[in-house]
């Protein structure tokens, strides 16, 4: 089967760094997603690995594994406004083609 | 550019009682998802689209839930009868096909069942 792990919740103060993880096992691995969700809304896009190695995205980056079948999301000089959760999402293809498949998330509390 | 359109916000209904969720994808994007998100926790795969065509259900309870997509463009999602358990915020995703695309998703539709 499929399976996808996060901490449930972590908390960091404000202009700190956190490191969010999420292994995997899956078959069909293709490529995997993180998302940001803040309370009440819909989940939107961060960023996504294909290959090995650190995508940076300003004060996100987010790295690949796919030997280990480990990501991580890094948020740098942390704000308020990131308390959220994050959602770890693999791609999985197969015969009907691709497939979005989510872990539990992580729900990370920021303070002052 | 219109995003992901889901209709209603917010249902509340009685349990034994029938509802059904509205999803419009993004103009031009063939894959649609279904998810419910159960609070706290991550979103639940419950059927994808390529065009008209259900591609993976495995995960849609078929003796209670059923869904369709006429044209391969709008999406509906249909619980009878739902049950408590059903209480959960149902999420509509498209993406474009083919390659490594972004899914983006709609407001979701809040289902309260008493």
């Amino acid at each position: 089967g499929q399976n996808i792990d996060q901490p449930t919740e972590m908390t960091a103060t404000e202009g700190a760094i956190v490191q969010i993880n999420c292994t995997y096992q899956t078959s069909g691995f293709n490529g995997l997603f993180w998302y940001q969700q803040h309370a009440g809304e819909a989940p939107t896009f961060l960023s996504y690995n294909v290959l090995d190695g650190l995508e940076e995205k300003g004060r996100f980056s987010s790295f690949l594994s796919r030997s280990k079948g480990y990501s991580y999301l890094l948020l740098k000089e942390l704000q308020m406004k990131d308390s959220a959760s994050y959602l770890c999402a693999v791609i999985l293809r197969g015969q009907a083609g691709t497939a979005l498949i989510f872990g539990k998330g992580t729900t990370l509390s920021v303070s002052s | 550019e219109a995003g992901v359109v889901q209709s209603p916000r917010y249902k509340i209904i009685e349990k034994k009682q029938p509802v059904a969720f509205w999803c419009n994808p993004i103009s031009g994007h063939n894959t649609l998802y279904w998810y419910r998100q159960n609070l706290g926790q991550g979103p639940e795969l419950l059927i994808r689209y390529e065009n008209e065509e259900a591609v993976d259900d495995s995960q849609l309870p078929k003796d209670r839930f059923s869904a369709e997509r006429l044209k391969g463009v709008d999406s509906t999602l249909k619980i009878q009868p739902a049950e408590l358990g059903d209480s959960a915020v149902y999420l509509c995703a498209s993406t474009s096909t083919g390659g490594i695309a972004e899914a983006f998703f709609g407001q979701g539709t809040r289902l309260t069942v008493v």
